[in-house]
């Protein structure tokens, strides 16, 4: 079973700064099945990123994802006041933790 | 827009049953698999079961499986998640999930359903 692990628990950061979030595989994965999610509290997840790198329909270009084999990363280039939020990653059945990016 | 309107949720002893629905709409609901992912209190994201788009497959997290049972009925749009044997760490919002065709990516959620599993 593959284990997702996400860096860093939580990303304290101010209004137009830089976010770079890191998901780690266990073990190499397929790229097409790596995915990250936006959620904020009480509101379902949003898919932002699929197949690594591709954003989903209405993802704003700020948002952007890298990597291949066992290390991914979701890039913020500039946060904006709605994109604090916890981030998920995901694998076929599996979830990373999460990482919360809070305002500082 | 795709919609997903989750329903059944509510408070339940331990060891008893529910059935959750998720109505389906503004979609070819036939043509895509769907799933199931539940959130507990506080806590992260969990995978719990699949279905694909004809029915014919069903697929089940090691948490659930024996106790949970998924199906769905594309004449109404309508996909289901029969819960039997729930205990108090099956308590959690269940959410469905319209699958990105070919992959188990989901890129439409419903708002979720609460499920409460408590003396």
């Amino acid at each position: 079973e593959i284990v997702l692990t996400q860096s860093p628990g939580t990303l304290s950061l101010s209004p137009g700064e830089r976010a770079t979030l890191s998901c780690r595989a266990s073990q190499s994965i397929n790229n097409n099945y790596l995915a990250w999610y936006q959620q904020k509290p009480g509101q379902p997840p949003r898919l932002l990123i699929y197949g690594a790198s591709s954003r989903a329909t209405g993802i704003p270009d700020r948002f952007s994802g890298s990597g291949s084999g066992t290390d991914f990363t979701l890039t913020i280039s500039r946060l904006e006041p709605e994109d604090f939020a916890v981030y998920y990653c995901q694998q076929y059945d599996t979830f990373g933790g999460g990482t919360k990016v809070e305002i500082k | 827009e795709v919609q997903l309107l989750e329903s059944g949720g509510g408070l339940v002893q331990p060891g008893g049953s529910l059935r959750l629905s998720c109505a389906a709409s503004q979609f070819t609901f036939s043509t895509y698999a769907m799933s199931w992912v539940r959130q507990a209190p506080g806590k992260g994201l969990e995978w719990v079961s699949a279905i694909t788009g004809n029915g014919g497959s069903t697929f089940y997290a090691d948490s659930v499986k024996g106790r949970f049972t998924t199906s769905r009925d594309n004449s109404k749009n309508t996909l289901f998640l029969q819960m039997n044997g729930l205990r108090a760490e099956d308590t959690a919002v269940y959410y469905c999930a319209q699958q990105l065709s070919g992959y188990r990516i989901f890129e439409t959620w419903g708002q979720g359903t609460q499920v409460t599993v408590s003396s």
